[in-house]
């Protein structure tokens, strides 16, 4: 298996421009995470699907920020218009159902910088 | 994926001597908890876990101690190897099964 995959692993974009990260999960996996990493605040859950479903969504810091997963082997996380504080490392990861922490991989990052 | 770590707490240990990584956790409702590894560039990669009913539990080379008490969870490496620097974080579960919230990380810096 490749692992998670993320793309873009950089992305530059300029304030007020629309930024779209995706993630592709380990097949066969139910759950999937979207984690922010910056110096101020560390890692960070934003968001986490279970089969697909938002179930938990309370870290996403402001409506600036949007998440999809129109199937299992997709999603993006959204952020229209960025800003500069948005610049971190935003992290996918996946595991299955019945699986516990241990065995949650995370993909490589992207890491975004809005000027 | 670079773990950010310009004001991290950072540990330096010879090589060969054995690391002692601490942490401190505050949700007296957490009952898991677990250690993971981000190397430069990389996403954080599982290390060791640990259940509230134990106070101790053994990998290869690594050893995770948990003190209820107190809060406190310690990371012990034993015999440290140029690969095991890195940023290691702990995390606990908050009582619940399906998420973890990180700590803030240490950067463990090995010297050849």
């Amino acid at each position: 298996d490749a692992g998670v995959i993320q793309s873009p692993r950089h992305e530059v974009t300029e304030m007020g421009q629309e930024v779209t990260l995706r993630c592709k999960p380990i097949s066969g996996h139910d759950y999937l995470f979207w984690y922010r990493q910056t110096m101020m605040r560390g890692l960070e859950l934003l968001i986490y699907f279970n089969n697909n479903v938002p179930i938990d969504d309370s870290g996403m810091p402001e409506d600036r920020f949007s998440a999809k997963m129109p199937n299992a082997s997709f999603s993006t996380l959204k952020i229209q218009p960025s800003e500069p504080r948005d610049s971190a490392v935003y992290f996918c990861a996946s595991r299955g159902q019945g699986s516990i922490f241990r065995e949650q991989y995370f993909g490589p990052g992207t890491r975004l910088t809005v000027t | 994926g670079e773990s950010v770590g310009l004001h991290l707490p950072t540990l330096s240990v010879q090589e060969g001597d054995n690391s002692i990584i601490n942490c401190a956790y505050s949700n007296s409702a957490s009952d898991y908890f677990i250690w993971y590894k981000q190397e430069s560039g990389k996403g954080p990669q599982f290390i060791i876990d640990i259940r509230s009913n134990m106070d101790k539990r053994q990998g290869q080379r690594v050893t995770v101690l948990l003190n209820k008490t107190v809060k406190h969870l310690s990371l012990q490496i034993a015999a440290t190897q140029p690969g095991d620097s890195a940023v290691y974080f702990c995390a606990e579960n908050g009582g619940g099964y399906q998420k973890v919230t990180f700590g803030t990380g240490t950067k463990l810096q090995v010297i050849p």
